[in-house]
């Protein structure tokens, strides 16, 4: 199975911050890396796929980065509903697997 | 828009049996694939088990393989997972997932709302 390395695990941040979060493959996935933001209680959304891509619908201060490997989500002018826990994803090759998931905090 | 509702979960014993359901309704159900992921309490995501859209295909998490089957419906727009020989293990939420593709990437971008399954004594 691809292993999903995500870091940071948890993070503080304020409103207005940037923050990035960071996943490594354990082998090429292309750019087959998705983004999920998911909210105590609820199930994940969907905020970016095929690395680069917006979904439809979420705010343009998201935004997602490739090189090789290694994958970033960043958030600029972090907003009070930012604070959620994320995970990173990759379909390449099943099974799809998921990074462990960085809690952003206040 | 695309909605799914789940139902089923509940507490059951080791070893017993529960099937969960996933009702789709607002786009064309049997031109997807469906997957469930699952959830343990305080823990990350896991996927369980994906159907293609006319059920020839299934494919398995290796954790769940031979306990658990993955059907669906396509006349009822309904997704099922039935899972047997349950353990404390399997203790999790489980959603329902819409899998599309796009640009080359697969991703899931409609859940359900999921479903507690608590398996203990």
């Amino acid at each position: 199975d691809i292993q999903m390395t995500q870091s940071p695990s948890s993070l503080s941040a304020s409103v207005g911050d940037i923050i990035t979060i960071s996943c490594r493959a354990s082998r090429s996935i292309s750019d087959s890396l998705n983004w999920y933001q998911q909210k105590q209680g609820n199930p994940p959304k969907l905020l970016i796929y095929a690395a680069s891509t917006l979904q439809s619908g979420v705010p343009s201060r998201f935004s997602g980065s490739a090189s090789g490997t290694d994958f970033t989500l960043t958030i600029n002018s972090l907003q009070p509903e930012d604070f959620a826990t994320y995970y990173c994803e990759q379909t390449f090759r099943t099974p799809p697997t998921f990074g462990v998931g960085t809690k952003v905090e206040i | 828009e695309a909605q799914l509702v789940q139902s089923g979960g509940g507490l059951v014993r080791p070893g017993e049996s529960l099937r969960l359901s996933c009702s789709a309704s607002g786009f064309n159900f049997g031109s997807y694939k469906m997957s469930w992921v699952r959830q343990a309490p305080g823990k990350g995501l896991e996927w369980v088990s994906s159907i293609t859209e006319s059920a020839v295909s299934t494919f398995y998490a290796d954790s769940v393989k031979g306990r658990f089957t993955i059907s669906r419906d396509n006349s009822k727009i309904a997704l099922f997972l039935q899972m047997n020989s349950l353990t404390a293990d399997d203790t999790a939420v489980y959603f329902c997932a819409r899998r599309s593709y796009s640009r080359g990437c697969i991703f899931f971008d409609y859940w359900g709302q999921g479903a507690l399954v608590v398996v203990s004594s």
